[in-house]
């Protein structure tokens, strides 16, 4: 079946502008995490949402960042004013409910210029 | 919070040798250990996971060890061949379901 999808897979912006990137996780999954791969290091934790309990944001860096699931499904995380240290790769992960493993998607490249 | 360190950053082995990568966690609360291979431009793939009530898992060419005691968990790959070739990532979690704290990798390079 249709595994996470991430989009877009690439996005270059300018400094100071705003970003949405989105993620489809699984469907039926009720678990949806944001992580962040900055160049050759590991994935450091943003954000976990589980059906519809109040989000876990505690990894969220700045409040230059926010994410959203809408109906249980998408997931849209947004960076505010993006600086270059936001550069990196965004990986969006669904878990089943019940379930122990983290499906990962291929991940958002956002360069900023 | 969860620390997880991982060793060595990059391993070079000749094909069909084994492969091991070691992890180190903090938090004695810690109950679940998977790990992920990714690929250049991929997402992480889960390729094997562990229980914290079980000491050891295999999966054909793969496995796992855990010790509690000691906090330490280590991947194994015998008769290592170039598909294998990939970053790997040792990670932790309570419950199972909560967010899993990352090591940084293990660049792996298998030599033809």
């Amino acid at each position: 079946g249709a595994g996470v999808s991430q989009s877009p897979s690439n996005k270059v912006t300018e400094k100071g502008k705003d970003v949405e990137l989105r993620c489809d996780p699984i469907s039926g999954h009720t678990a949806l995490y944001w992580y962040r791969q900055s160049l050759g290091q590991g994935l450091e934790f943003l954000i976990y949402f589980q059906g519809n309990s109040a989000p876990d944001k505690s990894g969220l860096p700045s409040d230059r960042f926010s994410a959203e699931r809408t109906g249980g499904s998408v997931s849209t995380l947004t960076i505010q004013r993006t600086q270059q240290e936001d550069s990196a790769v965004y990986l969006c992960a669904s878990r089943a409910g019940g379930g122990d493993t983290q499906y990962f998607g291929p991940g958002t490249r956002l360069t900023v210029l | 919070g969860e620390n997880v360190e991982q060793h060595p950053s990059t391993l070079s082995v000749q094909e069909g040798d084994s492969a091991v990568i070691k992890c180190t966690y903090s938090d004695s609360a810690s109950n679940y250990f998977p790990w992920y291979k990714q690929e250049l431009g991929k997402g992480p793939q889960l390729i094997i996971d562990i229980r914290s009530n079980v000491g050891e898992k295999k999966d054909q060419r793969i496995a796992v060890t855990l010790n509690k005691t000691a906090k330490h968990f280590s991947l194994h790959i015998t008769e290592t061949q170039p598909e294998d070739s990939a970053v790997y990532f040792c990670a932790a979690s309570r419950f199972g379901n909560e967010k899993l704290t990352f090591g940084t990798g293990t660049r792996l390079t298998i030599i033809p």
